[in-house]
């Protein structure tokens, strides 16, 4: 069974550090990857996602590692910024795709 | 393009009445999903269905029932509402392996039950 592990499950940092979240799983044949951020009492919402067969993906101050043999993802955070405090997710989606397997999440908060 | 909805977006049951939990997409995929998310417990899957007349259980399937007659609803049943139901449900959708298979979440749906 897929386990998906997130530490550290909270983070503080000050405005203008980069920020580094580390997501781990069990099982290296997966679909792909994808990183979520979701903010109190809102839906997910979706940030990179990485194919199996890709090591990193980039969308603005966002990348995105993906070490499928280590089991491992990164996502790096440049130059963070108070409105960047929410909770990020990572879930794997098993090998035929259609069911994904969440962290639990690390809840980052960006002091100005 | 309204992505994936939910509805309602809240509701208040009592234990052993049922209700569904609607959940459409207009973005003409083949994958859908529920999950439920609880402190401590994370998102977990409830149902899936990889296209209209297939479902199939996930990790948490006992006390809710799905269908997908249609590609763009996949309905969600709660048969007799537990307190241990409690929970924000969410439902996604994804063009599945022919596409890039991102998947995409509605709002949610918070559900109490008494």
């Amino acid at each position: 069974k897929q386990e998906v592990t997130q530490i550290p499950a909270a983070l503080s940092v000050p405005e203008g550090e980069n920020l580094v979240l580390n997501c781990s799983f069990t099982d290296s044949a997966i679909y792909n990857l994808q990183w979520f951020r979701q903010d109190p009492g809102k839906g997910l919402t979706s940030l990179l996602l990485i194919q199996s067969s890709q090591r990193e993906q980039t969308s603005g101050r966002l990348n995105a590692s993906l070490d499928k043999s280590s089991g491992r993802s990164t996502l790096y955070i440049a130059a963070s910024q108070p409105g960047d405090s929410a909770t990020y997710l990572c879930a794997v989606a098993g090998a035929a795709g259609n069911k994904l397997t969440f962290g639990g999440g690390t809840r980052v908060l960006v002091k100005p | 393009n309204a992505g994936v909805t939910q509805t309602p977006k809240f509701q208040v049951l009592k234990t052993g009445q049922s209700m569904t939990l609607q959940c459409a997409q207009d973005m003409n995929h083949e994958y859908m999903s529920w999950y439920r998310q609880d402190p401590g417990m994370g998102l977990r899957l409830i149902h899936y269905s990889v296209g209209a007349g297939i479902t199939d259980q996930g990790e948490v399937p006992n006390g809710y029932n799905v269908s997908r007659s249609t590609t763009e609803d996949f309905p969600l049943r709660l048969l007799s509402a537990a307190p241990s139901q409690t929970s924000v449900y969410f439902c996604a959708s994804s063009q599945g392996p022919k596409g890039s298979n991102e998947q995409f979440f509605g709002p949610g749906t918070r559900l109490t039950v008494l």
